[in-house]
């Protein structure tokens, strides 16, 4: 079984539409990332969430951590086409450095 | 310093080959880690240094792989007698306490 859940996992949305994607587990972690990543890239950082409930903005993509730190989500509003790409949730467990990933949302935003 | 670099970025081998891949991690950086991606999958940890030494192996990383980083700087991953399954993109990432940095990865197709 996956640590962590991500649904869903395809999305294809048009210009301007809003998207919500999700994270889930059945653990509670101390802290969260998302990552984005594009066909060919190695993973890029977007935020790390660490308090219960937590939401942080990042131009048009909001994260919230769920109160529990047992979920997150992430929005994004007017999407563009520029968002496209496979968005990765990852945490890290138990004093280990090491990070476990999702299996990522593959988002795409067509013009 | 321009980030974290994998060479080659692609390699295509043939089965039962030897292949090395290298990763120069950002300069400061003390930890460096291996991942291995393939299709539909998000990230899965190989292995993690803290300078020289190799802290975390996986149990993916069969008695076919070896990671070295000889002198706390740059890394290289050697698997040995490539095998079908060991297509995917390997990725490199460094950090030096919180956000870990990836490379581009080295994209390897065994046939």
């Amino acid at each position: 079984t996956q640590l962590l859940e991500q649904s869903p996992q395809f999305l294809s949305i048009q210009e301007g539409e809003n998207l919500t994607v999700y994270c889930n587990s059945s653990s509670v972690f101390s802290s969260l990332q998302w990552y984005r990543q594009e066909p060919g890239e190695g993973p890029v950082l977007l935020v790390t969430v660490v308090t219960g409930g937590e939401v942080k903005k990042l131009k048009r993509l909001t994260f919230q951590f769920g109160d529990a730190r047992k979920d997150s989500s992430l929005h994004i509003t007017a999407a563009q086409p520029g968002d496209t790409g496979l968005y990765l949730c990852a945490v890290t467990q138990g004093g280990s450095e090491k990070l476990v990933f999702g299996k990522g949302t593959k988002l795409t935003v067509n013009p | 310093d321009t980030g974290v670099s994998q060479d080659p970025r692609h390699k295509i081998t043939k089965r039962g080959q030897n292949v090395t891949f290298r990763c120069d991690p950002i300069s400061e950086h003390n930890r460096l880690y291996w991942y291995r991606q393939t299709l539909g999958q998000g990230p899965e940890f190989l292995t993690y240094f803290q300078n020289e030494a190799q802290l975390e192996k996986s149990r993916l990383l069969s008695d076919r792989f070896s990671a070295e980083r000889p002198k706390g700087s740059f890394s290289t991953l050697e698997i040995q007698r490539t095998e079908q399954g060991d297509s995917a993109m390997y990725l490199c990432a460094s950090s030096s306490y919180s956000e870990a940095f990836f490379g581009q990865g080295t994209r390897l197709t065994v046939v």
